[in-house]
């Protein structure tokens, strides 16, 4: 079935480095989101990657969807300790709803001030 | 608006018994889907619902159960529980996208945490 496999599944900064999380896919996705989850917390929505190569930023996060539209990345610029949680990916799951999304495994960020 | 609410946040059951999950979603969302999220398996998708029908099920045993109500609220039941069953169930409401190449955005509440001894 549809899987996505996002890489790595921990990372460790100290405050002011960059951090990346990479999303891939064995099949082209009509699109991808991006969720973040506080320690303790839920995933909330961040922003969601439509058209092939595709790049949005929101402050210091940066979103790219590959040209093949197979993979992304969510990339944050001089991390804070506000940066803290867990960064999933989430695909439509083919042949289902709507409502029915594949998330990855998450990377779990940590920053060290 | 008031976002995802979901009753009750904290709940400790035994093996064998069952327990019923609630979620109201956020006002004029009428998707609403429930995950199961653990530390081994990540966020999972349990079911869908839309005015008051199941959309869509993902792959878990038929002791896991749901039903929407005609006011969009949610509940999902677990029988016969189990010590795996222990997890963070999540429940999401979707806004219509009206993007035909996007996904409607879930917006998640806070969960409830069930701990089965």
């Amino acid at each position: 079935g549809q899987q996505v496999m996002q890489i790595p599944q921990y990372q460790h900064v100290q405050e002011g480095e960059d951090f990346t999380t990479y999303c891939n896919s064995s099949t082209t996705l009509s699109n991808i989101q991006w969720y973040k989850q506080r320690p303790g917390g839920h995933p909330v929505f961040l922003i969601q990657l439509v058209k092939s190569g595709e790049v949005k930023k929101q402050k210091r996060l940066t979103f790219q969807f590959g040209e093949a539209k197979k993979n992304s990345s969510l990339h944050i610029t001089a991390t804070q300790t506000t940066d803290v949680g867990t960064y999933f990916c989430a695909v439509p799951n083919y042949g289902g709803s709507q409502g029915n999304l594949i998330f990855g495994k998450g990377t779990k960020l940590s920053v060290k001030p | 608006k008031a976002g995802v609410t979901q009753t009750p946040r904290y709940l400790i059951k035994t093996r064998g018994q069952q327990v019923t999950l609630s979620c109201s979603p956020i006002s004029g969302h009428r998707s609403v889907s429930w995950y199961q999220q653990t530390p081994g398996q990540g966020l999972q998708f349990l079911f869908e619902y839309f005015s008051e029908t199941q959309r869509n099920k993902g792959n878990f045993p038929g002791r896991f159960s749901g039903r929407q109500f005609s006011n969009s609220r949610s509940e999902m039941n677990v029988s016969t529980l189990e010590l795996g069953d222990s997890a963070l169930y999540l429940c999401a409401s979707s806004s219509l996208n009206r993007d035909r190449e996007a996904t409607d955005t879930q917006y998640f509440g806070p969960g409830t945490r069930l701990t089965v001894l």
